[in-house]
């Protein structure tokens, strides 16, 4: 149980394109999705977190008009990547939230999405 | 604000050998525990997890105690394996329902 998927695995795209990552919790319903980004040997960093059918709440730094989150129902949140330069290339993890306990349920992360752009 | 704070890696053990990586935190509240471990090019995984003082997270052989008093969450294998070798993160999840995540500490476990 608790699967969290990703789509695409990998993308590579040329500058000045947008790119769009899904993340499906395949077996359970999300009641809170997160995105992340992570560079080569570090850490996570959250970007943003969604609720189904409300807005996006960006993390201080992370610009809402280039990554589109998109929370339309508890099982999708799509993360879009718009006008991406290289400087975009990461990879992208997304993770899922069942409950409605913010300090004990579990967060569920998929398997991640590596951008590289051109 | 709250913070977690994991051993330095990477740690390079033979197999069999026993294992620990320290992570300490520093939180207002009290915040839940987790382990999570990320093996190459993929996602993480949620290894064990702790929600109060005291409790004990087990899962693959792998256990981490929540220890309010020293702040600590250190991990333990009695003996790790070659297939263990991958990144360890430990987190803390407090009321905002957000994941503070340490640094990660690189495991290798050579045959």
């Amino acid at each position: 149980g608790a699967v969290v998927s990703q789509h695409p695995s990998r993308v590579i795209c040329k500058s000045g394109t947008s790119v769009k990552i899904e993340c499906r919790s395949l077996d359970f319903q999300a009641t809170t999705m997160f995105w992340y980004r992570q560079f080569p040997k570090q850490s996570l960093m959250l970007m943003a977190t969604s609720n189904e059918g409300s807005k996006a709440t960006y993390e201080q730094g992370v610009e809402k008009d280039k990554f589109l989150i998109n929370h339309a129902s508890l099982t999708l949140s799509t993360l879009t990547v718009t006008s991406a330069h290289p400087e975009d290339s990461s990879f992208y993890i997304c993770s899922a939230r069942a409950g409605t306990s913010l300090r004990t349920d579990t967060q569920y992360f998929g398997p991640g999405t590596r951008l590289t752009v051109l | 604000g709250n913070s977690v704070t994991q051993m330095e890696g990477p740690v390079t053990l033979s197999e069999e050998a026993f294992l620990t990586i320290n992570c300490t935190y520093t939180a207002t509240g009290y915040p839940s525990l987790f382990w999570y471990v990320q093996y190459p090019g993929e996602g993480l995984q949620l290894l064990l997890k702790a929600t109060k003082a005291d409790d004990k997270g087990s899962n693959k052989g792998f256990e981490a105690t929540y220890r309010k008093e020293t702040t600590s969450f250190h991990l333990e294998k009695g003996s790790v394996q070659v297939s263990d070798s991958a990144v360890y993160f430990c987190a803390l999840s407090s009321n905002t329902g957000k994941l503070i995540f340490g640094q990660g500490t690189t495991l290798q476990v050579k045959p």
